[in-house]
């Protein structure tokens, strides 16, 4: 069974600081990743996704993340964060082929970035 | 708007009670998923459609629910005799076939409440 592993539950940073959200997934296979994020009263959105090729993939609004295959990791970076960056962060795995494209999420991240 | 819509938004209910809850897809959208969300945790899978056929239920669907897509569009989630365990975010979900198939759109959800 799959299973996404997020350490970090609640990130307060000042606006301009760096993110970095932790994400480790456990499955016996390959997968696709994906993070998402919900943004307070508005529904869960794709903020980025890797299926294969260069580990280091561009989502919106300035954020990235890396695949490291040896980790089992894919970690949410962002240079310098706004005040509108506040929202819960889910990190989620499918599997590569077959499963439906089932989803399996993390617990979540909640950011507050504060002015 | 053409996302994903979901109906009814809010639902409360006395334990024991049925409920029945709505999914619009996407239109061209020929895959459908109900995930639920309980507070502190992401969404979990619970079931999914390609087109009307149900292809896949997680253990987490017990007897008391059962989802339906009858014409391959809209869905229903229906909880018979529910319990107070059943009080969470429901959420749907829909993809494109093919090589989208792996983006996952989803609706605003329905919150419930079983008193």
């Amino acid at each position: 069974a799959q299973s996404v592993s997020q350490h970090n539950h609640h990130v307060i940073l000042s606006e301009a600081a760096s993110l970095e959200l932790g994400c480790n997934y456990s499955y016996g296979g390959t997968v696709n990743l994906f993070w998402y994020v919900q943004y307070p009263g508005q529904h869960l959105q794709l903020l980025l996704k890797y299926f294969s090729g260069d580990p280091l993939v561009k989502g919106i609004k300035g954020f990235e993340a890396e695949f490291i295959k040896s980790k089992f990791s894919f970690n949410l970076r962002k240079p310098s964060v706004q005040w509108s960056d506040t929202a819960e962060y889910f990190c989620a795995v499918s599997p590569f082929t077959g499963g439906g494209n089932k989803l399996t999420f993390g617990t979540g991240t909640q950011l507050k970035v504060e002015l | 708007d053409t996302g994903v819509s979901q109906d009814p938004r809010h639902k409360i209910t006395k334990r024991g009670q049925n409920v029945t809850f709505r999914c619009d897809p996407i239109s061209e959208h020929n895959r459908l998923y109900w995930y639920r969300q309980t507070l502190g945790q992401g969404p979990e899978f619970l079931t999914y459609f390609q087109n009307e056929a149900q292809l896949e239920k997680s253990r987490l669907l017990s007897d008391r629910f059962s989802a339906e897509r009858p014409k391959g569009s809209f869905s229903t989630l229906e909880i018979q005799r529910t319990e107070q365990g059943d009080s969470a975010m429901y959420l749907c979900a829909s993809s494109l076939p093919g090589p989208k198939s792996y983006e996952q759109y989803f609706g605003p959800g329905t919150r419930l409440t079983v008193t």
